[in-house]
């Protein structure tokens, strides 16, 4: 079946740029998540959103990452003014709800130049 | 608050040896516990969970799981490594009933020798 999808799987843009990166979950998953991932560490989380409740934004490092998710499905996560601290994997979960296993996608690998 | 702790950055054992990554937590609340597996260039995929069910938790490619509330750990073990389980293994806690936010360990890389 139908996984979560994100797009594009790799992403090279000069620093200043904006990003736009886009996460697909499965379909009936009220809950999508997004984590940064660098080189050789852990998850880190960005931002969470559950159904129609205002998105828990407490992971965002700054005002320069922005997220949103239309119709309760697909989410885009915007990076304005790229700096090449934000070069990472971003990756993508969904989930039916609180406690339940996630399943992600393979991730963005972001490079700023 | 929660916290989770996973004591080896890297492990390395022979193809066919048992395997053991370590993972202790911190919940104020009854946790539920997972383990994640991530292949390179891949996200993660679901090991096993615990959810205050069984203690002794059984995943998919052989592995397994005890939950000991007393040592408030949850170590994964396998009997017999195969090349194929070389991999980064995520170990993550969240609260039954409360915050939504997993909180992941800082992740165990699996190396498998031939």
């Amino acid at each position: 079946g139908a996984g979560v999808s994100q797009s594009p799987s790799n992403k090279v843009t000069e620093k200043g740029k904006d990003v736009e990166l886009r996460c697909d979950p499965i379909s009936g998953h009220t809950a999508l998540y997004w984590y940064r991932q660098s080189l050789g560490q852990g998850l880190e989380f960005l931002i969470y959103f559950q159904g129609n409740s205002a998105p828990d934004k407490s992971g965002l490092p700054s005002d320069r990452f922005s997220a949103e998710r239309t119709g309760g499905s697909v989410s885009t996560l915007t990076i304005q003014r790229t700096q090449q601290e934000d070069s990472a994997v971003y990756l993508c979960a969904s989930n039916v709800g609180v406690n339940q296993p996630q399943h992600f996608g393979d991730g963005t690998r972001l490079s700023i130049l | 608050a929660q916290s989770v702790t996973q004591l080896d950055s890297h492990v390395s054992v022979s193809e066919g040896t048992p395997v053991l990554l370590r993972c202790n937590y911190s919940s104020s609340y009854s946790p539920s516990l997972f383990w994640y597996v991530q292949h390179p260039n891949k996200g993660l995929q679901l090991l096993l969970k615990y959810t205050s069910a069984a203690t002794l938790v059984k995943g998919i490619n052989g592995f397994e799981a005890e939950f000991k509330k007393s040592e408030t750990s949850f170590h994964l073990t396998k009997p017999s490594a195969h090349m194929s389980d070389a991999a980064e293994y995520f170990c993550v806690v969240s609260r039954t009933g409360g915050s939504y936010i997993p909180t992941f360990g800082r992740g165990t890389s699996l190396i498998v020798h031939p």
